[in-house]
């Protein structure tokens, strides 16, 4: 089975720039969460949504929104890049709402210059 | 406000000893906790998990140990190979009052292990 895939690998914007990220969770499974990810810290939250629904929102601004289609499969958007979005977004699904094991994505790297 | 720590950036181990990573947590609404390992270029990947029910899980060469009145959890590899050399990371989730658990894992700042042959 495939697991969670996410496209594209690695993007390069420029500050000001609008940017969307897709993910494509494990098959079956509902559940999909958004991580971001800077060099040296550990991945922080950013969205959860299950059955379509958003079911959490972590400490980042209105700039960042997501969606997940009735296929399960979501998107992350990004408007008015800043510098300090650089970073690795990464993509997890789980069968459940979210709050047991997730499955990652290899995560998209995003470049803002 | 760091709510998961991992204090040590990194450790070294000889390859075939004890590898042991440690986390400590500050929320005490925390009821299920994850290690993750991860490489460069990669997603995390699942590791092992324990529920805040028990103290003790194991699966082959990775036991994770949780403290609840300490707050503390920790892994063991045992033996440690050089493969295991990664970022290992730990994380936890918390339900809400109603008892639904979040789908938001906050995670520690993470460990490099580094296993010398």
């Amino acid at each position: 089975d495939a697991g969670v895939t996410q496209s594209p690998t690695h993007l390069i914007k420029t500050r000001g720039q609008h940017v969307t990220l897709r993910c494509s969770p494990i098959s079956g499974h509902k559940s999909v969460s958004w991580y971001q990810q800077v060099l040296g810290q550990g991945p922080q939250f950013i969205f959860q949504y299950y059955e379509k629904e958003e079911r959490g929102r972590g400490n980042f601004p209105d700039r960042f929104s997501a969606r997940q289609f009735p296929n399960y499969s979501s998107e992350l958007n990004v408007n008015a890049l800043l510098l300090g979005d650089s970073a690795l977004y990464l993509c997890a699904s789980s069968l459940g709402t979210g709050g047991e094991k997730q499955y990652f994505g290899p995560g998209t790297r995003l470049t803002v210059t | 406000d760091q709510q998961v720590k991992q204090n040590s950036p990194s450790l070294s181990v000889q390859e075939g000893r004890i590898s042991i990573l440690n986390c400590d947590y500050t929320n005490s609404m925390f009821d299920y906790f994850l290690w993750y390992k991860k490489y460069p270029a990669e997603g995390p990947t699942f590791l092992i998990s324990i529920s805040s029910i028990k103290d003790k899980n194991e699966d082959g060469r990775f036991t994770v140990f949780l403290n609840k009145s300490a707050k503390h959890l920790s892994l063991h590899i045992v033996p440690s190979q050089p493969g295991d050399s990664a970022v290992y990371f730990c994380a936890a989730s918390e339900r809400n009052a109603g008892g639904t658990s979040y789908g938001k894992l906050t995670f520690g700042q993470g460990t490099i292990l580094t296993v010398h042959p």
